[in-house]
């Protein structure tokens, strides 16, 4: 299994502003995602945050609002840029087990509010 | 590309009562089933998963999952529900010998289970 910390665990943010949110794994792993878990609603994934190379995004997300880094196979950031109150949410960082069995690890995840 | 459906945005049981969560999915090839629950405040757990031989599975806390080829189903059942089972319950999928991709989640369901 892998243990994943994440911080801020909750933030509170004005309007324009930008947030950077660090995601620690206790192991190396090869894949790391970022999700969005908005009110009420399921797991979007953002991107794949890839080591040594540009994140992979998802439809719908680009780098300019969401650039991630991932200069090694412990750590990753994500960056909430230019906020606006449609991104309040919760950020979560996932990573796959080394297994073959596709088992994901979560997080705690940060709550983001916009104001 | 796999996608996943929960049918109950909302249940709502009495404690004692059975629960059965359903989930399909659309995808015509070999498949890896999970279920997660997030109690509130909680990050994502497993609950339990699904990846070959019998179709009924065991997870932690008493929950079990029936797979079910022909109706592309992965229903959640527990025989008798506590207070403490409130929770965000995920249905997720990934297709088989996908790589390294990450797994595709349903809405979710929220269980409210009461006194």
């Amino acid at each position: 299994s892998a243990v994943i910390s994440q911080k801020p665990s909750r933030d509170i943010c004005q309007r324009g502003t930008s947030l950077t949110i660090q995601c620690q794994v206790d192991s190396q792993v090869t894949m790391m995602f970022w999700y969005r878990q908005q009110p009420g609603q399921s797991l979007t994934l953002i991107a794949t945050a890839n080591q040594g190379s540009e994140a992979t995004y998802e439809s719908g997300f680009v780098i300019d609002k969401f650039p991630i880094s991932r200069p090694n196979l412990t750590f990753s950031t994500l960056t909430v840029s230019n906020m606006s109150p449609e991104d309040s949410s919760i950020y979560l960082c996932s990573v796959l087990g080394t297994g073959w069995d596709n088992e994901q690890f979560f997080g705690p995840g940060t709550r983001l509010t916009v104001l | 590309a796999q996608s996943v459906s929960q049918h109950n945005h909302h249940v709502i049981l009495s404690e004692a009562a059975s629960l059965e969560l359903g989930c399909n999915y659309s995808y015509g090839g070999t498949v890896n089933l999970f279920w997660y629950v997030q109690y509130p405040g909680q990050h994502l757990q497993l609950l339990l998963k699904y990846f070959s031989g019998d179709p009924l599975v065991k997870g932690i806390k008493g929950f079990e999952a029936e797979f079910i080829k022909s109706k592309f189903s992965f229903n959640l059942r527990k025989p008798s529900v506590q207070w403490s089972d409130t929770a965000e319950y995920f249905c997720a999928v990934i297709a088989r010998n996908s790589g390294n991709t990450p797994l595709v989640f349903g809405k979710g369901t929220r269980l409210s289970v009461i006194a």
